[in-house]
């Protein structure tokens, strides 16, 4: 099945400053690739995804970019906001796996 | 509105003690699972459906039993609690191959 890592686990900074979360998955046969955020007592909201056939896909403050070749895929956010703050957690859609989480923290 | 409904949010329990965590979603999507989340691990899927009366386990269905009697609702059964349960359960949904929708969460404590 498939199996995917996500780091850091934790990331602190300041506001303003970029914040980056990489994960890399073991099938190669995953194509779809979402990002959730979770705040805290809520459930997971999808905030951005991207497709096998594309490789780097924005909105606003937030891009992904896949390497499929490399089986990795990451999440930049921009300018970043307190309201950022929040554990984000990536995807593969093979056996919908989740990476294991990045608890981000963004200090004003 | 659209949207995945959990019941209860909150619930407090004895070992051995039979109970039904409902999960329903609004949106005629044939995919549903359960994950429950524990400090350090992230989600783990305990059980999914890919469509009606089709079940399959996840990664840690030990303990829980669930059923995909009509597309909208996937109760989650766990039908003698142990402590080691004691997580946050979340319900999700989505198209096959699309996003996953996820209710609000049950925090379960099975003392």
């Amino acid at each position: 099945g498939e199996n995917v890592e996500q780091h850091p686990s934790t990331l602190s900074v300041q506001e303003g400053d970029s914040a980056v979360i990489k994960c890399t998955y073991s099938d190669s046969a995953s194509n779809y690739f979402p990002w959730y955020k979770q705040e805290l007592g809520k459930g997971p909201q999808l905030i951005i995804d991207i497709r096998s056939n594309v490789g780097e896909k924005k909105d606003q403050r937030i891009a992904v970019t896949l390497n499929k070749t490399a089986k990795h895929f990451s999440l930049h956010i921009t300018e970043t906001q307190p309201e950022d703050s929040a554990v984000y957690f990536c995807a593969a859609d093979n056996d919908m796996r989740f990476g294991a989480g990045t608890r981000l923290t963004v200090k004003p | 509105e659209a949207q995945v409904t959990q019941n209860p949010r909150y619930l407090i329990t004895v070992t051995g003690k039979k109970l039904t965590v409902t999960c329903s979603q609004n949106m005629n999507h044939e995919y549903m699972s359960w994950y429950r989340q524990d400090p350090g691990l992230g989600l783990r899927q305990i059980y999914y459906s890919m469509n009606v009366e089709v079940t399959d386990k996840g990664d840690v269905p030990e303990g829980y039993k669930v059923s995909r009697k009509e597309k909208r609702n996937f109760p989650l059964i766990l039908e003698s609690p142990s402590p080691n349960q004691t997580s946050l359960y979340f319900c999700a949904s989505s198209l096959i191959g699309g996003q996953q929708f996820f209710g609000p969460g049950t925090r379960l404590t099975v003392l």
